[in-house]
C-alpha cells in the first residue's frame, strides 16, 4: 500500500537544542499531519497541513513547534528548544482529501531529549 | 467536544476465542468511524473505515458496526490468532475537520 517515510527513526538530542523531523508523505496526498505518542499512550493530534498552511493545531503544539513544507519536498516537524517532555515517538501522516479520508501513517520518530 | 473511549486494555485471550473491544463516541456531528491497528515498531493501519450510519465494516476477520443510536462502534472476531496480537484504535473524524480523534488504544495479546 501507500509508503509514508519518516527520517529519522530516532534521534537522541540534549534538551535545549533543535531538532527537525522529516516526513515523505505518500505523493498524491495533500492534507498532511503530526501526532504525538508518549511510550504505552494513545495517540494525540498535534497539527495538520494543506496548501501550505496549518489549518489546526493541538494545545500540545507548543509555541516552539513548527511545520513546513518548502516546494513540495519533505513535511517538517520542528522544535526549537526542545524540552524533555518533548520525548516521544512522533507519527507522520497523510490523506488524499481531509481526514475522512484513510490517514497513512509512517512508522515514526522516536525522539529522546536528555 | 469529539471524544473516543474505548475497552480499557491490556487484554489477553488464547487463540481461538473470540473478541469484542467496545468503542463509544461523542461527536455532535456526522461521524466517520475508524479501527486501527497499529503493530509493534509501526504507524496505525487501517483495518476498516465506516462512513455511514448502521453499516457494518470488516477486514481479515475482524467487523463493527456503526450504532448511531447508541452511539457506538464496538470491534469483534469470532475466533482470532496468534497473529492478531497488537494495539487496536478506535477513531472518528468529522466531516470539515482535518483531523482523526484516537481512543485510548486497547492492547491486545494472544496467547498460543
Amino acid at each position: 500500500g501507500p509508503k509514508v517515510l519518516q527520517i529519522p527513526s530516532h534521534q537522541i538530542i540534549d534538551m535545549g537544542q533543535m531538532v527537525t523531523l522529516n516526513c515523505d508523505p505518500v505523493s498524491n496526498h495533500l492534507y498532511f499531519y503530526w501526532y504525538k505518542q508518549i511510550l504505552g499512550q494513545q495517540m494525540e493530534f498535534l497539527v495538520n497541513f494543506y496548501n501550505g498552511k496549518v489549518m489546526e493545531k493541538s494545545k500540545l503544539f507548543k509555541d516552539q513547534f513548527s511545520v513546513e513544507r518548502p516546494d513540495g519536498s519533505y513535511f517538517t516537524l520542528k522544535i526549537q528548544p526542545t524540552a524533555l517532555e518533548d520525548s516521544a515517538v512522533y507519527f507522520c501522516a497523510s490523506s488524499l482529501v481531509d481526514s475522512g479520508n484513510t490517514l497513512y501513517f509512517g512508522e515514526g520518530s522516536r525522539l529522546i531529549v536528555v | 467536544g469529539d471524544s473516543v473511549t474505548q475497552t480499557e486494555g491490556p487484554v489477553t485471550l488464547s487463540e481461538g476465542t473470540s473478541l469484542t473491544v467496545n468503542c463509544s463516541y461523542e461527536t455532535k456531528q456526522y461521524p466517520t468511524l475508524f479501527w486501527y491497528v497499529q503493530y509493534p515498531g509501526e504507524g496505525p493501519q487501517l483495518l476498516f473505515k465506516v462512513p455511514k450510519a448502521n453499516e457494518k465494516g470488516s477486514n481479515r476477520g475482524f467487523e463493527a458496526t456503526y450504532n448511531k443510536e447508541a452511539t457506538s462502534f464496538h470491534l469483534q472476531k469470532a475466533s482470532v490468532q496468534e497473529s492478531d496480537s497488537a494495539v487496536y484504535y478506535c477513531a472518528l473524524s468529522v466531516y470539515n475537520q482535518g483531523k482523526l480523534i484516537f481512543g485510548q488504544g486497547t492492547k491486545l495479546s494472544i496467547k498460543p
